[in-house]
């Protein structure tokens, strides 16, 4: 049930952009984005939903292919700022009743 | 200010003792989950609650147990049967049924098992 993402890690230059992609095994109803930085909780990024993408930062975007079960995350001109895991996390559905997965991660390390 | 407030951050137990995580949230959000963290696995749901008096089993419930008397707090305990139970453990709320919203995350507890 856990949703695939690939590249498991990342190193960047500032300025360079990077993409992150998540898969799924099952039908994806909406794909969540989160960054977590060393010692800190997740923060949300952004949500897209079947049959749209909605985009929830400047610099950062993403895309969500529902036929393929795949979203993939874009980071563009990346900043020292960006540095951290991302995780995607797909909704599954069973019993009336949804349940967030998230993937096992990719971390990216943007150095000056 | 609005968030999730866990405890306590770190924690410390011998073997065979059970120990409840503490979280709390004044967002007025219906759902609430536990997730544990472990090196290189991401982000595993334990439990999860969608509204008061109602749980459900995550992908890893052995070993835990949860509670949902109050819409405010959604406690975790780690009992003796938690074959390994040191770990961060994350905790989350959300305002939207089905998880069709974002998270809020709390800071999370880091507990050790001595």
């Amino acid at each position: 049930q856990q949703p695939v993402q690939s590249p498991q890690a990342v190193i960047l230059r500032e300025g360079e952009d990077a993409v992150i992609n998540c898969s799924s095994s099952k039908a994806l109803y909406s794909v969540h984005w989160y960054r977590q930085k060393h010692g800190e909780a997740p923060v949300f990024l952004m949500i897209l939903l079947k049959g749209g993408e909605q985009k929830g930062h400047e610099k950062i975007s993403a895309s969500f292919n529902e036929k393929k079960q795949q979203s993939s995350l874009y980071l563009t001109a990346s900043q020292l700022s960006y540095s951290g895991t991302y995780f995607c996390g797909t909704v599954v559905v069973s019993s009336n009743t949804g349940k967030l997965i998230f993937g096992q991660g990719t971390t990216l390390q943007v150095k000056p | 200010d609005g968030g999730i407030t866990q405890s306590p951050k770190y924690l410390f137990r011998k073997e065979g003792q059970n120990v409840t995580l503490s979280c709390e949230q004044n967002l007025n959000h219906d759902a609430m989950y536990w997730y544990r963290q472990d090196p290189g696995q991401g982000l595993r749901l334990i439990y999860y609650s969608q509204i008061v008096n109602d749980f459900q089993k995550g992908d890893i419930a052995e070993g835990y147990s949860v509670s949902r008397e109050k819409k405010e707090s959604f406690p975790l305990t780690v009992t003796s049967a938690q074959k390994n139970p040191t770990a961060f453990y994350l905790c989350a709320s959300s305002g939207t049924a089905g998880v069709g919203g974002e998270l809020f995350f709390g800071e999370g507890s880091r507990l050790t098992v001595l």
